[in-house]
């Protein structure tokens, strides 16, 4: 019973490159969720999806693109990163179920832009 | 908009005490309620979660959370915290008919021996 799992956990690169954490999860869940953690803001929505090709964006979609192709696969791309993309990202899944569900969390990925 | 206040950035008590986290919401229909923990270096768990129906809702390790409508508040409480409790407790309120949830800033958990 993987669950969510997150990859890489660690992860320092440099400004204007391109990085992409990926998020895998086994439940066959439809939602998922990519969050941002910084001290002094809790947790941030940056996109989510309902389901494979539905994406849309949350409160800091800003220098993100995400995909999703299928199902149980949800990769978040920086595609040039700054150094304030340095952060904790979070990815969550969640059954549907007509309103806000309880979130499954991944370990999360530390990336480090430098 | 919905929106999540935890006045407490940090909280001390020592071991054995009895604890409780404020959360105050703002949104304008009943709210679906949750608290999650973080422990140092892991994801999110869900401690407990209100949708409807009994306003004291028993949750995971111990922990209590009571709904006050009149209060906009869903505190979190526990009557004897461990060492182990020591984390960060988020709560996080949604809605109907909206499948996104929103965060508080989260409070800081310190146990003292």
């Amino acid at each position: 019973d993987a669950g969510i799992t997150q990859s890489p956990r660690y992860k320092i690169t440099e400004t204007g490159r391109q990085v992409t954490l990926m998020c895998h999860q086994t439940w066959s869940h439809s939602y998922m969720f990519w969050y941002r953690q910084d001290l002094g803001h809790g947790l941030r929505l940056i996109y989510y999806s309902a389901a494979a090709d539905i994406t849309d964006k949350g409160e800091v979609p800003d220098g993100y693109v995400v995909s999703r192709s299928k199902t149980e696969n949800f990769p978040l791309t920086l595609e040039s990163a700054t150094r304030s993309q340095t952060s904790v990202y979070f990815c969550a899944s969640s059954v549907p179920s007509g309103g806000a569900a309880e979130q499954f969390f991944g370990p999360g990925t530390r990336l480090t832009v430098l | 908009a919905q929106s999540v206040t935890q006045p407490d950035i940090h909280i001390t008590v020592s071991e054995g005490a009895s604890l409780e986290l404020r959360c105050n919401y703002s949104y304008g229909a009943t709210p679906y309620l949750f608290w999650y923990v973080q422990s140092p270096g892991q994801g999110l768990q869900l401690l407990l979660k209100y949708f409807s129906g009994d306003t004291l809702v028993q949750g995971i390790k111990g922990f209590e959370a009571e709904f006050k409508r009149s209060q906009s508040s869903f505190n979190l409480r526990k009557p004897s915290v461990h060492w182990s409790d020591a984390a960060e407790y988020f709560c996080a309120v949604g809605a109907r008919r909206d499948d996104k949830i929103i965060f508080g800033k989260g409070t800081r958990l310190h146990i003292l021996p």
